[in-house]
């Protein structure tokens, strides 16, 4: 399963709502997991089953969609949201990545 | 506190067989729903999903590398070992130990800081 991301980078400002996009090759439910990677760190899980916040990241990151589509929002962007955030499904093997967005503050 | 970290060599020559060792602490490979595995990253690159080990011994591997990859493990060392053979350049990348579980929709939800492998002659 091909997982597609848009953007591949987004500029906002503090306080901005950001939005990413992925999008699946085939319909996976609600199997899917966000991760954020700071340069030099492993990823961690931001959301999964596609809405539900992992334990201590904070609110302002949210997830929706099911099937095909799928978004991660974060309300009011903060400046150490910068990273790059990867979507990743877990409805079938060979599990899979997305590209990746990279996140930068204005 | 759950902690997973990678060990092994930092520069393997092609053809060589890589060997890395997760030794994890925190939780146990023989609780229902938890599996042990890895996942790759090649500089400036997605993750790219190798292999699980689940408690009940399902084992999965990532079929364009299956014919290379062997993943055993522990329970009593809490230890999952990786072995890559006919290594090449392009496997050059960080290689993640990680927890899988099925309470958090088989999301990655613990990973070790990353051992990088350099392939080269």
């Amino acid at each position: 399963i091909q997982m597609t991301q848009s953007p591949s980078s987004v500029s906002a400002s503090v306080g901005d709502r950001v939005t990413i996009t992925c999008r699946a090759s085939l319909g996976i439910g609600s199997w899917l997991a966000w991760y954020q990677q700071k340069p030099g760190k492993a990823p961690k899980v931001l959301i999964y089953g596609a809405s539900n916040l992992q334990s201590g990241v904070p609110l302002r990151f949210s997830g929706s969609g099911s099937g095909t589509d799928f978004t991660l929002t974060i309300s009011s962007l903060q400046p150490e949201d910068s990273a790059t955030y990867f979507c990743q499904q877990a409805s079938s093997f060979p599990y899979t990545f997305g590209q990746g967005t990279k996140v930068e503050i204005k | 506190q759950i902690t997973l970290k990678e060990s092994g060599p930092t520069l393997v020559k092609p053809t060589q067989t890589l060997t890395l060792t997760c030794n994890f602490s925190g939780f146990s490979l023989n609780t229902s729903g938890v599996g042990v595995g890895w996942i790759r990253q090649p500089p400036g690159k997605a993750p790219e999903w190798l292999a699980l080990l689940y408690w009940d011994d399902d084992e999965r591997q990532s079929p364009s590398l299956r014919s290379r990859l062997t993943i055993t493990k522990d329970t009593s060392k809490n230890q999952v070992v990786l072995t890559m053979t006919n290594m090449d350049p392009v496997d050059t990348a960080t290689y993640y130990c990680v927890r899988n579980r099925l309470q958090v929709a088989d999301a990655f939800d613990f990973w070790g800081q990353g051992t990088m492998v350099t392939v080269s002659s």
